[in-house]
């Protein structure tokens, strides 16, 4: 049973736009979330992280959203730049610091 | 300084072989972590060390052999391993497991022929 999901495995998006990644989770016991952003060949870059008293994180152009209701989340990227071409992975910490990842978005931002 | 750094960056071995992968932090971190990435897969965790011990094995194979010699230092000791363990292995770190942010390493493409 997947507990984070993320069901756009692509999201294309011109320059300059806003970019929206989406996260669902099902566990209610996941009490914060990360975002990881990963380029081929490389690890996976911590980008932004949101812990459930808060509803919104914002750190340059990346926001986080958080709907607790909804069991929700997501990233908004603005203004999109091609370099932001990569994958996105949500991850919840569960027992242990052991992260939960989701599938993945890969973002492609056209110039 | 967030990096963490892991050689070899690729890896060719035999199904006989014996070879090790080494992950290096210089953090300060005292928990270590080492994960497995099939391709479009997300990373799926293989072991905890916390303060250098071994505090998490995800029911791993035993042909996958983890040591962490000091607390900036996590090896991955592999021997006798399947075409199907050929992956990319991440290495992360963070302060403790109680801080969730975890740094990771670029990884290690191995290919078991």
């Amino acid at each position: 049973d997947q507990q984070v999901k993320q069901n756009s495995p692509s999201l294309s998006v011109q320059e300059g736009r806003i970019s929206i990644l989406n996260c669902d989770y099902t566990n209610s016991m996941f009490d914060y979330f990360l975002w990881y952003k990963k380029y081929p060949a490389e690890g996976p870059t911590f980008l932004i992280s949101i812990s459930s008293i808060k509803d919104k994180n914002e750190d340059g152009r990346f926001t986080v959203f958080l709907n607790k209701s909804a069991k929700h989340l997501s990233l908004h990227i603005v203004p999109s730049q091609p370099g932001d071409s990569a994958v996105y992975f949500c991850a919840a910490p569960g027992a242990g610091n052991m992260l939960t990842f989701g599938g993945g978005t890969r973002l492609m931002v056209k110039p | 300084d967030t990096e963490v750094t892991q050689t070899p960056k690729h890896l060719v071995m035999g199904m006989t072989n014996k070879k090790s992968l080494k992950c290096e932090q210089h953090m300060g971190h005292r928990a270590m972590y080492w994960y497995k990435q099939k391709a479009k897969k997300p990373p799926e965790l293989m072991f905890v060390y916390s303060y250098e011990k071994l505090s998490i094995n995800e029911s791993v194979p035993s042909r996958f052999s983890p040591e962490c010699p000091n607390s900036s230092l996590l090896n991955l000791h592999l021997h006798a391993l399947q075409p199907e363990d050929s992956a990319l292995y991440l290495c992360a770190s963070s302060q403790s497991r109680d801080f969730y942010e975890q740094y990771f390493g670029p990884g290690t493409r191995l290919t078991v022929t």
